[in-house]
């Protein structure tokens, strides 16, 4: 249990379509950071968001997109879903200060996302 | 480009065997972490190693920070089925901002 709760867990969308997903942070947890993982592959970094602004991003294209909202929560937009979208997206918290000393964050269950 | 390969990708043992997983890179990173994933969550970290050369043991997994802070070990001594699991390496990019994640080793240890 980390705290850090994804909705949904399970989605099929078809191609061109475009998804939501939701992320509710770890309390007092304000840093959101989101993550793209294939079957087989290793987390990928879409972008980071701080404070309700976007603080980095990954080799994403425009068509990801994501917001914060004030009590620290975040969505994943993504347009014109395409097959190769199908993935697990996954949420993780953490607070800027924990830089220091490695990065600790705490990631969510993660939501499936199916392309067909 | 900051990359980490894990090696190997695919491990397959009996109980009570031992094993080393590899993470490598030709970067230099200022620190390295292990998560271990189960099918249908999220990474969980298992250990942060900060200091070149460090040693860190967690119960019977051994993890080793090489010297110039390239490259990283996990130990797992007398495995169990319950370590079966997809392990993966990871270190903060240049701007601190993400986390760089290896492919990952998937580990089955069966009775």
């Amino acid at each position: 249990e980390t705290g850090v709760t994804q909705s949904p867990t399970h989605l099929i969308k078809t191609r061109g379509q475009q998804v939501t997903l939701r992320c509710s942070s770890q309390s007092g947890h304000n840093t959101v950071s989101w993550y793209q993982q294939a079957l087989g592959q290793g987390p990928q970094f879409i972008f980071q968001y701080y404070r309700e602004e976007e603080n980095g991003r990954g080799n994403f294209p425009p068509r990801f997109s994501g917001l914060q909202f004030p009590n620290y929560s975040s969505e994943l937009n993504v347009n014109a879903l395409e097959l190769d979208d199908s993935a697990l997206y996954l949420c993780a918290s953490s607070r800027p200060e924990d830089r220091a000393s490695g990065n600790t964050i705490y990631f969510g269950e993660g939501s499936w996302l199916t392309v067909v | 480009t900051q990359l980490l390969e894990q090696s190997p990708q695919f491990l397959s043992i009996q109980e009570g065997e031992n094993l080393t997983v590899y993470c490598n890179s030709s970067s230099v990173f200022s620190s390295l972490q292990w998560y271990r994933q189960e099918p249908g969550e999220g990474p969980v970290l298992l250990v942060t190693v900060v200091t070149g050369g460090e040693v860190k043991k967690l119960k019977r997994l051994t993890f080793q920070f090489g010297d110039a802070r390239k490259d990283s070990s996990l130990h797992i001594t007398a495995a169990q089925p319950g370590d079966t699991g997809l392990y993966l390496c990871a270190g903060p990019s240049q701007a601190g901002t993400a986390l760089i994640f290896g492919k990952g080793t998937t580990l089955s240890v069966s009775s």
